[in-house]
């Protein structure tokens, strides 16, 4: 079946640290990979996605490379900011289904 | 701009009363789903739309149900509220192009006293 793992959180940065959140992925087929970033209070948005392997989806300093050979799709940021502190969801949407499967999330707090 | 929109924001509610959540989109789509929240958990799938007076079951729909009368509209249904049933609910939408993103509404925190 299809299934996303997560890096397990609390991760705890300080500013300007680089982050790295790791997210692997189980799928039949070649499915798009999401971001989402939850900001307290507030519902989930997209942060970045990327549709087909060695694509790279960026947004505000975020990255990540869809890597089909390790089944990863790690998100990547070279300097944090405290408005950074979010949760973090890495999902994956199968081919030809309309339903997404989300990690459990990875909640990143960024320390002045 | 994706607009999806959950009517209440923070809900308290007795055990054993009948509770709506409602949750209305901007963009017609044809894809509709509600999640719940909770620590430790990430998101389940209660239940999913996928086009008018369409459902399907999610992982988790005991003691859900929900109702698509029209196509912006999607409602969740907590027939008799149970403390267990005390959790943030999330309504989303997305188009039916396979890799579209999902939008999410604001969420709604529910307590169920």
């Amino acid at each position: 079946g299809n299934s996303v793992t997560q890096m397990e959180g609390p991760v705890t940065l300080s500013e300007e640290a680089f982050l790295t959140i790791n997210c692997t992925y189980t799928a039949t087929g070649y499915p798009s990979l999401f971001w989402y970033v939850q900001y307290p209070g507030e519902g989930l948005q997209l942060l970045l996605k990327a549709t087909k392997a060695d694509d790279k989806g960026s947004n505000k300093g975020f990255e990540a490379t869809y890597r089909k050979e390790t089944t990863s799709f790690h998100l990547e940021k070279g300097s944090v900011q405290v408005s950074d502190s979010a949760v973090y969801f890495c999902a994956l949407g199968p081919k030809g289904a309309q339903k997404l499967v989300f990690g459990q999330g990875t909640r990143l707090t960024i320390n002045p | 701009d994706v607009k999806v929109t959950q009517s209440s924001r923070y809900l308290v509610k007795r055990t054993g009363e009948k509770v709506f959540l409602e949750c209305v989109q901007d963009m017609d789509h044809e894809n509709m789903f509600w999640y719940r929240q909770d620590p430790g958990l990430g998101l389940r799938l209660i239940y999913f739309s996928y086009d008018v007076k369409m459902k399907e079951k999610g992982d988790i729909p005991e003691g859900y149900s929900v109702s698509r009368e029209k196509k912006e509209r999607f409602s969740l249904i907590l027939e008799s509220a149970s403390t267990n049933q005390t959790s943030m609910y999330l309504c989303a939408t997305k188009g039916t192009v396979s890799g579209n993103t999902i939008y999410f509404g604001e969420g709604s925190w529910l307590t169920v006293v």
